[in-house]
């Protein structure tokens, strides 16, 4: 049982290019959700997504764009990428059928420094 | 709106000492409480939950109880160990999205 896998792992990136993270998760969950970690920032969610085919801007959407096509996957998309975007990213999903009691399961992370 | 302010850390401990980690918490409705840790290199897990006032969740030695009348929830251990060194995040449930406190960092030494 994996969970909820993200790809890849770490990643350096150079002003201006642009990639994807994947996050794939096999429990069949309607939520997921892409946060970004900072030294003292706690965790900041950038976007999510209630059920297949729909997303949503979450605290600090700027720079990044989201599609969730299937429902087992949630990919984050940077078009044009900034040293400010230097992050941790996590992925995480829940089960929506139980509300407000529902936990969230997370990635391990995706490292991405941006030079 | 909903909000959740955690002790800033770190906290520094010896090994086999009292933990305690506080959690406050400011909600509409009745919402379920959590306790999430993070392992240096590694995501969130769940740590411990609790769905209603007066519930006690616990795990792994770890205990927290929903206290409705002080709006807290806060995480004890009787006895820690070097192992459980991580960050350690008190959260909201939220009907889409929870909110997460900004994480108490956790070292204990030998």
């Amino acid at each position: 049982n994996a969970g909820v896998t993200q790809t890849p792992k770490f990643r350096v990136l150079k002003t201006g290019q642009s990639m994807t993270l994947l996050c794939a998760q096999d429990m069949n969950h309607e939520y997921m959700y892409w946060y970004r970690q900072d030294p003292g920032m706690g965790l900041r969610l950038i976007h999510y997504s209630v059920g297949e085919g729909t997303t949503a801007k979450g605290e600090v959407p700027d720079g990044y764009n989201v599609s969730r096509l299937k429902k087992q996957n949630f990919l984050l998309g940077l078009e044009s990428a900034a040293p400010s975007q230097t992050s941790v990213y996590f992925c995480a999903s829940s089960y929506s059928g139980q509300g407000r009691n529902s936990p969230l399961h997370f990635g391990n992370g995706t490292r991405l420094t941006v030079t | 709106g909903d909000s959740v302010t955690q002790m800033e850390g770190p906290v520094t401990l010896s090994e086999e000492a009292f933990l305690t980690i506080n959690c406050t918490y400011t909600a509409t409705g009745y919402p379920s409480l959590f306790w999430y840790v993070q392992y240096p290199g590694e995501g969130l897990q769940l740590l411990l939950k609790a769905t209603k006032a007066d519930d006690k969740g616990s795990n792994k030695g770890f205990e927290a109880t929903y206290r409705k009348e002080t709006t807290s929830f806060h995480l004890e251990k009787g006895s820690v160990q070097v192992s459980d060194s991580a960050v350690y995040f008190c959260a909201l449930g939220g009907s889409y999205i929870p909110t997460f406190g900004r994480g108490t960092s956790l070292i204990v030494h030998p």
